[in-house]
């Protein structure tokens, strides 16, 4: 089945910089690439995903690449600030399968005043 | 519209108590989830039901674990014979797929605590 692994685990910024997490999967098949975002004592919520027909995609600071033949893909946040702090989880999905989502461990991100 | 509710938010029992935890989906969305966080980890895929198809099972970690959909609508996730490393928060999810994989919309949780 498929795997996600989600490095780092935790990612410590000073506010205004960026911020880089990175998500390998295992399964050529997968498709469908999001993340999510949980705030302390919330529940995960969509903040950008992209499909494997493009190699980026990009909504204001927040931007997302995908290299399939790696089978690697990242979420960029550039002008970081405070309440950008939370954890951010990747996942990976394919259609036509079980539709279901496998999910990353998880990266804690710390943006610092 | 109203997003995706679970019920109770807050469960706590005693070591071998069986617990019923509640998922209201949003209206219209042909799949449902369930996961489980533990304090400061991952999520962790328990079932999944789309449709009417038989639901994947594949994460249940024990047969004390047991979920079904009624009216491909409302979910309820039963645990039997709690043990206290049952405790986290399980998590429901529902989408809406049409040719591939949609948007998981989260529930609030339910934070289970087994004594």
């Amino acid at each position: 089945g498929e795997n996600v692994e989600q490095h780092p685990s935790t990612l410590s910024v000073q506010e205004g910089d960026s911020a880089v997490i990175k998500c390998t999967y295992s399964d050529s098949a997968s498709n469908y690439f999001p993340w999510y975002k949980q705030e302390l004592g919330k529940r995960p919520q969509l903040i950008i995903d992209i499909r494997s027909n493009v190699g980026e995609k990009k909504d204001q600071r927040i931007a997302v690449t995908l290299n399939k033949t790696a089978k690697h893909f990242s979420l960029h946040i550039t002008e970081t600030q405070p309440e950008d702090s939370a954890v951010y989880f990747c996942a990976a999905g394919t259609q036509g399968g079980s539709e279901k989502l496998v999910f990353g461990k998880g990266t804690k991100l710390t943006v610092n005043p | 519209g109203a997003g995706v509710s679970q019920s109770p938010s807050n469960k706590v029992t005693e070591k071998g108590k069986d617990v019923e935890l509640r998922c209201d989906p949003i209206s219209g969305h042909t799949a449902l989830y369930w996961y489980r966080q533990s304090l400061g980890q991952g999520l962790e895929f328990l079932i999944y039901f789309q449709g009417n198809s038989a639901p994947d099972k594949s994460g249940l970690p024990s047969d004390r674990f047991s979920a079904e959909r009624t009216g491909g609508s409302v979910s309820t996730l039963t645990i039997q014979r709690t043990q206290q490393e049952d405790s986290a928060v399980y998590l429901c999810a529902s989408s809406f797929i049409a040719g591939g994989p949609g948007t998981q919309y989260f529930g609030p949780g339910t934070r289970l605590t087994v004594l």
